[in-house]
Formats: structure tokens, C-alpha cells, sequence
């Protein structure tokens, strides 16, 4: 199976900040990776697929990028509504496999 | 809009099993697979498997081999996941979730899961 690490675990920001989240794969996956938001109590929600295609209706704050095995999220102006975890998950090869998470908190 | 809507919160003892439902609605439930997420409190998450709905075909997480089932109905756009001889580290909000991947073609490979039930917490306690 594909392991995939989230960097950092977590991380405390300020409402206005740039944050960037890491994620990496123990193997070559080209562009098949996506990335959820999940808030306390809800089900994850897709927020970028393909590494970098914004899902329909994501605010365009959010931008993702990366290739091969390193991958980020960038929220370019942190809202309060971004306060969440968020998870990458890999989708070239079964078992789709998930990262650990980074959780945002307000600072 | 295209909607997963979950049923309420299980309670099981250890060794029983439980039944776990997700009803479709806003597309045609056989045109795209579904999958079986789950999340153990605190925890991150776990894919457990997928069902075809338009023929029924599944796939399970290796994990999870000999003690699940998905299953569908497609009268009622439902599908369903069955877990047998729950233990304590079952203790999980299950979610289902679609696959963008049209459920014409063999999947291979999971695309994304959009959108996710709203998860069903399944308690594993004596």
C-alpha cells in the first residue's frame, strides 16, 4: 500500500495568513492526488483533485500543486470558516490511502 | 442536488454484527460507484471498500476481508454495509461516499470521493 505523511500534524494561524500543508507518498504517483477539508462533526468535503483542479464551488483561496511524491495545499488568506483538518488521499493505485491530517487552529 | 443521507447511530456488543445504510438521491444511483470510508474516534481515515451499484461487483480493503459486505437495492437507491464479529477497534463513524468513476466501466482505481454521507457512529461495547 501507498503511505501517505501530512506535514505538519498541525499548525496554529492567524485570520489573513498564507498556511501550506504537506503532503508526501512513498512512491511515484504522478498527479493522483486529492485533498478534503473535514470539520468537527462533518464529513470530509473534496476540495482539489488531480493535485491541482479546484472541486466546483471551493472558494479560490485554495490552490494545489505538486507532482511525483510532494504535494501542497495552499490557503492563500486564511478564513475563519478554514479553521478544519484537512487530508490528502492518493487515487493511483487500490487501496486508496489517506494522510494522517493537519489540523488548522486559530491562533 | 446529489445527496448520501446515512441512518443514525449503532449499537453493538462484541461478535454481533450491524447493517449499515445509505440512501441516494439528486442522480441515478447506478451510474457511479460507492464507497465505505470509516473513522475510528480521533482518527484518521480508512477506505473499506467499494460497490458497483449497477451489477452489484464489490471490492474490499484487504483489512476487512471475510467479515464485510456491501450490498444495494436499487428500488430504493440504497446501498449497504454489512460488518461481521465487531470488535472494540470497529468503533467507527462509517461514511459512504461516490466516486466521480462511472459505474459502466470497471473500476481499477478509485477517482475521488464526492459527495460523503453524513456517517453513521457504530459503537462496538459489551
Amino acid at each position: 500500500d501507498i503511505q501517505m505523511a501530512q506535514s505538519p500534524s498541525s499548525l496554529s494561524a492567524s485570520v489573513g495568513d498564507r498556511v501550506t500543508i504537506t503532503c508526501r507518498a512513498s512512491q511515484n504517483i504522478r498527479t493522483y492526488l486529492n485533498w478534503y477539508q473535514q470539520k468537527p462533526g462533518k464529513a470530509p468535503k473534496l476540495l482539489v483533485y488531480a493535485a491541482s483542479t479546484l472541486q466546483s464551488g471551493v472558494p479560490s483561496g485554495f490552490s494545489g500543486g505538486g507532482s511525483g511524491t510532494d504535494f501542497t495545499l495552499t490557503i492563500r488568506s486564511l478564513q475563519p470558516e478554514d479553521f478544519a483538518t484537512y487530508y490528502c488521499q492518493q487515487s493511483y493505485s487500490t487501496p486508496p490511502t489517506f494522510g494522517g491530517g493537519t489540523k488548522v487552529e486559530i491562533k | 442536488q446529489v445527496q448520501l443521507v446515512q441512518s443514525g447511530a449503532e449499537v453493538k456488543e462484541p461478535g454481533a454484527s450491524v447493517k449499515v445504510p445509505c440512501k441516494a438521491s439528486g442522480y441515478t444511483f447506478t451510474d457511479y460507484y460507492l464507497h465505505w470510508i470509516r473513522q475510528a474516534p480521533g482518527e484518521g481515515l480508512e477506505w473499506v471498500g467499494w460497490i458497483n451499484p449497477k451489477n452489484g461487483g464489490t471490492n474490499y480493503a484487504q483489512n476487512f476481508q471475510g467479515r464485510v459486505s456491501m450490498t444495494r437495492d436499487t428500488s430504493s437507491s440504497t446501498a449497504y454495509l454489512e460488518l461481521s464479529g465487531l470488535r472494540s477497534d470497529d468503533t467507527a463513524i462509517y461514511y459512504c461516499a461516490r466516486d466521480s468513476f462511472k459505474a459502466a466501466v470497471t473500476l481499477i482505481v478509485p477517482e475521488r470521493f464526492d459527495p460523503w454521507g453524513q456517517g453513521t457512529l457504530v459503537t462496538v461495547s459489551s
